[in-house]
């Protein structure tokens, strides 16, 4: 089946830092999604990003399908971005998460 | 209005018991999923439906028993509890081409 790589697997950054987070997966997708699971434990949906680059605030991402990754970036990291970052693929009828980034940042 | 909500939100029984997971969503979508989330953080689709039929079982125990009543509703339904259930359970739902919505989850504590 299918394989989704984070990188890097651990991150921590003091507030006003940038950073990237990226996304390997080893087949053709339907589509991308990036979620945030705060933590709370709730999963928060960042963006559907099958192809192309979008941006929201301070986050941004870009998937190259062809190349078969994503990255998000984070900018002016602040403490509330801390928690854990996936990414998710479609492939038919199932999503399948990625490894997971877990950031912190400390004020 | 919360788009795919689950309840309960915290489950602590004993081994050996039966539970039931609710999930309700109100996007319209026409696929509803299971997954779990172990202590490493790892989530793992469980079991997907659309419209009402089952689709995807992931070679879960024949202890778990998904029941779909119409395409807004999915429950779980465990039963014989073991420790290893143990796990975080998130409901979600999408359309095929369109992005997948997490409910809050429902942490399941065996004891």
């Amino acid at each position: 089946g299918i394989q989704v790589e984070q990188s890097p697997p651990d991150l921590i950054l003091q507030e006003g830092a940038n950073s990237t987070l990226r996304c390997n997966f080893s087949d053709s997708v339907n589509n991308l999604q990036w979620f945030h699971q705060n933590p709370w434990g709730q999963l928060i949906n960042l963006f559907y990003i099958p192809s192309g680059t979008k941006q929201n605030g301070r986050l941004s991402a870009t998937t190259v399908a062809t190349e078969r990754y994503s990255l998000l970036y984070i900018s002016s990291s602040q403490t509330t971005d801390s928690g854990v970052y996936f990414c998710a693929v479609r492939v038919t009828d199932k999503l399948i998460f990625g490894t997971g980034t877990r950031l912190q940042v400390f004020p | 209005d919360t788009a795919v909500s689950q309840t309960p939100k915290y489950l602590v029984t004993q081994m050996g018991n039966d539970k039931s997971i609710k999930c309700e969503q109100n996007l319209g979508h026409d696929t509803m999923y299971w997954y779990k989330q172990d202590s490493k953080k790892f989530l793992k689709i469980m079991f997907s439906y659309n419209n009402k039929e089952l689709i995807i079982n992931e070679t879960v125990p024949n202890r778990f028993s998904p029941k779909s009543p119409d395409k807004a509703h999915l429950n779980l339904h465990i039963n014989s509890l073991e420790l290893g259930d143990s796990a975080v359970y998130f409901c979600a739902s999408s359309s095929l081409r369109t992005e997948a919505f997490f409910g809050q989850g429902t942490r399941l504590t065996v004891v």
